[in-house]
């Protein structure tokens, strides 16, 4: 039980487009979902916290127009990345956790993004 | 900033072997958790501590929370090749949301057959 999946598990953009990736509680309702960014051989760092039907909180330096983030329903939550630049290329993943509380937080198998 | 740092950044060993990766943080917290990590893979949740606890077995896992030095450290025994992973500890700052996780840079684990 308690498996989130992402879709996709890869893409490769052209510089200037817009890419969205989605994470999915698979089989457990999720109030809150965390969006993390990883650099190549580095750790986590959390980009933003979104519970389902308010407006997602993001961490300290976190461009929020840069990286949209919706959670539309108990089971999906979005992240856009706008006019995505070679910057952007990243590993991202996505957390869910049915009571908000830490100690049940299930990770995704995350997305990996190139931009060229 | 980055809460939590592991030591060391890489360790390589003979499978049989035990492996230890340790962890420091900075402030107080309400659990510590070990997760694991693939090249390229998602993560896997390994162990929670809670704060109020002092060790933790799992299997071959064996988890230590030292609040007053405010380190951990996650002891795998009898290693096998399959254990070659990246291993995080992250934690839950007391002080904030209990909302979320701040993920140390990890300890790269080889273990060679």
């Amino acid at each position: 039980g308690a498996v989130v999946s992402q879709h996709p598990s890869r893409v490769i953009c052209k510089s200037g487009t817009s890419v969205k990736i989605e994470c999915r509680s698979l089989d457990f309702q999720a109030t809150t979902m965390f969006w993390y960014r990883q650099f190549p051989k580095k750790s986590l760092m959390l980009m933003a916290t979104s519970n389902e039907g308010s407006k997602a909180t993001y961490e300290q330096g976190v461009e929020k127009d840069k990286f949209l983030i919706n959670h539309a329903s108990l089971t999906l939550s979005t992240l856009t990345v706008t006019s995505a630049h070679p910057e952007d290329s990243s590993f991202y993943i996505c957390s869910a956790s049915i009571s908000g509380r830490v100690d049940t937080q299930y990770f995704g198998p995350g997305t990996r993004l190139t931009v060229l | 900033s980055q809460q939590g740092e592991e030591d060391p950044q890489a360790l390589s060993i003979q499978e049989g072997e035990n492996a230890t990766m340790n962890c420091s943080y900075k402030t107080s917290i309400n659990n510590l958790q070990w997760y694991r990590q693939n090249s390229g893979r998602g993560l896997v949740h390994l162990i929670l501590i809670r704060s109020n606890e002092r060790e933790k077995h799992s299997g071959r896992l064996r988890v230590t929370l030292d609040t007053s030095k405010k380190s951990s450290s996650l002891l795998i025994t009898a290693s096998r090749a399959a254990d070659t992973a990246s291993y995080f500890c992250a934690t839950d700052d007391s002080g904030g949301s209990n909302y979320k996780l701040t993920f140390g840079k990890g300890t790269l684990l080889t273990v060679n057959p």
